[in-house]
């Protein structure tokens, strides 16, 4: 099965500077690549995706970016804001879903 | 957009007793649901794929004989955690895949049990 690893476990920045966090998978047959925030106690809410045949997405202040060659991934938050203190996961997809372990952002004002 | 309705929100029940939790497809046909356990500060555990009208399929580690999956229809699949422990805790939440698998996935609002 998939194998998803995310890091750091743990990240503080302070509010304007930006938050990278990365991830690897095993399985070369997921192709599609989402990101979620999740608050505590609350549903993951899906903040970007990338599908296998794109290499960089943005919106916004987030960007993802894909190296399917070395199978990693990874999260760009610029210009990082107090309410973007949450814990992101991402995770891995071909037939089924696999989440990375989470990242908790701490954004300091 | 997609929506799932998961219910209840939270629970209580003592140990011994059994627990279903329902996720409902709203306004889409959820072919495949995925329900996951998440314990405080880690991450979302797969523990099963349903989908409609066949068995699901468990993930290694996880016994299929206490936490049952039922998806019956196109709109509903049910976990019922049996004879709960104080172990069986967590937050459950459930995933419905939009459209063909690998295009998109939704989220249920999570099940807090606690078994008391």
């Amino acid at each position: 099965g998939e194998n998803v690893e995310q890091h750091p476990s743990t990240l503080s920045v302070q509010e304007g500077d930006s938050a990278v966090i990365k991830c690897t998978y095993s399985d070369s047959a997921s192709n599609y690549f989402p990101w979620y925030k999740q608050e505590l106690g609350k549903r993951p809410q899906l903040i970007i995706d990338i599908r296998s045949n794109v290499g960089e997405k943005k919106d916004q202040r987030i960007a993802v970016t894909l190296n399917k060659t070395a199978k990693h991934f990874s999260l760009h938050i610029t210009e990082t804001q107090p309410e973007d203190s949450a814990v992101y996961f991402c995770a891995a997809s071909s037939d089924q879903f696999y989440f990375g372990t989470g990242t908790s952002l701490t954004v300091i004002p | 957009g997609a929506v799932v309705s998961q219910h209840p929100s939270r629970v209580i029940c003592k140990s011994g007793t059994s627990v279903k939790i329902e996720c409902r497809s709203l306004d889409f046909q959820a072919t495949t649901m995925f329900w996951y356990r998440q314990f405080p500060k880690q991450s979302l555990m797969l523990m099963a794929t349903s989908n409609e009208g066949s068995k699901a399929t468990y993930e290694q580690g996880v016994e299929k004989d206490k936490f049952l999956i039922n998806h019956a229809s196109l709109t509903l699949s049910t976990l019922t955690v049996t004879s709960a422990h104080p172990e069986d805790s967590s937050f459950y939440i459930c995933s419905a895949a939009v459209g063909a698998p690998g295009y998109g996935y939704t989220f249920g609002s999570g099940t807090r049990l606690t078994v008391v």
